[in-house]
């Protein structure tokens, strides 16, 4: 299976932007994928990336996609307090999903 | 437009109890269902999968069993729960097979005592 690993925690200004890091060892991942949870709630999908793609942008959300050093990260412009959530990233195997442990993101004004 | 409803969304249980969580999706036909468990401060963990009716693939060794009675209902159940099932269990689904995203429940928070 794979190996997924964020940093845990991130701390950032309100209006700053917050890059979130994530690491993974299956080079055969076919999708990877972001996703943010709220506190008490399900997980919500943020954007997807295709692997034979390096970057990806939707509104405030940039996807960078390093294949060679297997790198993902979630950039987001302007954050705001809505943005406080855990970031999940995640790599698509055979419709298999290999979960990181999760970024908690805090928005400070 | 789809829909994935978990129930119930809390739940309290003694040690040893029986446990049925309940997923449903709508507004789909033959999705694959997965059922995951997130243990306190940790990631997700795939638990079950099903690409059809009756069929069920398990993911990891445990006291808990999934079935898939109908198309767009799957269960997770125990005979006898442990003080470890704690966590946050999240049904999902996809359209397809190999590449198709995930969506989510609002999932159901599990405390065994």
């Amino acid at each position: 299976g794979e190996d997924v690993e964020q940093s845990l925690f991130l701390s950032v200004r309100e209006g700053d932007s917050s890059v979130i890091n994530c690491t993974y060892t299956d080079s055969s991942s076919t999708y990877l994928y972001w996703y943010k949870q709220e506190p008490g709630a399900g997980l919500q999908l943020l954007t997807y990336i295709f692997s034979n793609m390096d970057m990806k942008q939707d509104q405030r959300l940039t996807v960078l996609l390093n294949k060679k050093d297997k790198h993902l990260s979630l950039r987001i412009a302007d954050t705001q307090t809505g943005d406080s959530a855990i970031y999940f990233c995640a790599g698509m195997n055979d419709y298999k999903l290999s979960f990181g442990a999760g970024t908690t993101v805090t928005v400070r004004a | 437009s789809q829909t994935i409803h978990q129930w119930p969304a809390t739940l309290v249980q003694p040690v040893g109890s029986p446990l049925s969580l309940e997923c449903t999706v709508e507004g789909t036909s033959n999705p694959n269902l997965y059922w995951y468990r997130q243990a306190a401060g940790r990631g997700l963990q795939l638990l079950f999968y099903s690409v059809g009716i009756g069929q069920i693939s398990s993911e990891v060794p445990q006291n808990l069993s999934a079935s898939r009675p109908q198309d767009r209902q799957f269960i997770l159940s125990s005979k006898k729960l442990l003080l470890s099932d704690s966590g946050f269990y999240l049904c999902a689904w996809s359209q397809g097979r190999h590449t198709d995203t995930q969506y989510f429940g609002p999932g159901t928070r599990l405390t065994v005592l």
